[in-house]
């Protein structure tokens, strides 16, 4: 059982180019979130999935965008790197929006 | 939305000391608030949580206190071991927002031995 998985670990990438972080969970959970953590401002969610097949914006949606491939599995997609996406992002994972939990996170630079 | 607000941004204490972090919110609608922790390089680990239909909850050497009239809630620590250093994060969900929680900025806390 490895609860929430991420994949990559780092990533540096230039402006402009696109990458897309991985994220599968085995609990079995239908609800499943994107993070990004920025120094002293916390966790803030850039979208969620409700449920198998829906998906809707958080806190800081614009420049991203998601994909529930399958109950287990949610990626991120930046289309366009830009530096102010430099951040650590976590996937999580809940059932009937409780406990949250959270992967080890995609520490991403972008130059 | 909702807007939650943690202080302090750092806390230092002596191990057997306490520690208290507080975080207000803004939404009366709030009623589930977890504490998480976070070790250096490592994802958020949920410690605890309190609904709104309870005051106080404690699990060993911690405990959360929840006052919704003033809309506050805090997470005290007794008998501070070096362990317990880490990123403390408190946070706030709404009823109808399938589980998107709002987070506070974080506090760090250290414990001297």
């Amino acid at each position: 059982n490895a609860g929430v998985t991420q994949t990559p670990k780092f990533q540096v990438l230039k402006t402009g180019q696109s990458m897309t972080l991985q994220c599968a969970q085995d609990m079995n959970h239908n609800s499943m979130y994107w993070y990004r953590q920025d120094p002293g401002m916390g966790l803030r969610l850039i979208y969620y999935s409700a449920s198998e097949g829906t998906t809707d914006k958080g806190e800081v949606p614009n420049g991203y965008n998601v994909s529930r491939l399958n109950k287990r599995e949610f990626s991120l997609r930046l289309e366009s790197a830009a530096p102010s996406q430099t951040s650590v992002y976590f996937c999580a994972s809940s059932e009937a929006g409780d406990t949250q939990y959270f992967g080890p996170g995609t520490r991403l630079t972008v130059l | 939305g909702e807007n939650v607000e943690q202080h302090p941004s750092t806390l230092s204490v002596q191990e057997g000391d306490s520690a208290v972090i507080k975080c207000t919110y803004s939404d009366s609608a709030s009623n589930y608030f977890p504490w998480y922790k976070q070790e250096l390089g490592k994802g958020p680990q949920l410690i605890i949580d309190i609904r709104s239909n309870v005051g106080e909850k404690k699990d060993q050497r911690i405990a959360v206190t929840l006052n919704k009239t003033a809309k506050h809630f805090s997470l005290h620590i007794t008998e501070t071991q070096p362990e317990d250093s880490a990123v403390y994060f408190c946070a706030a969900r709404t009823g109808a927002s399938y589980g998107k929680l709002t987070f506070g900025q974080g506090t760090i806390l250290t414990v001297h031995p």
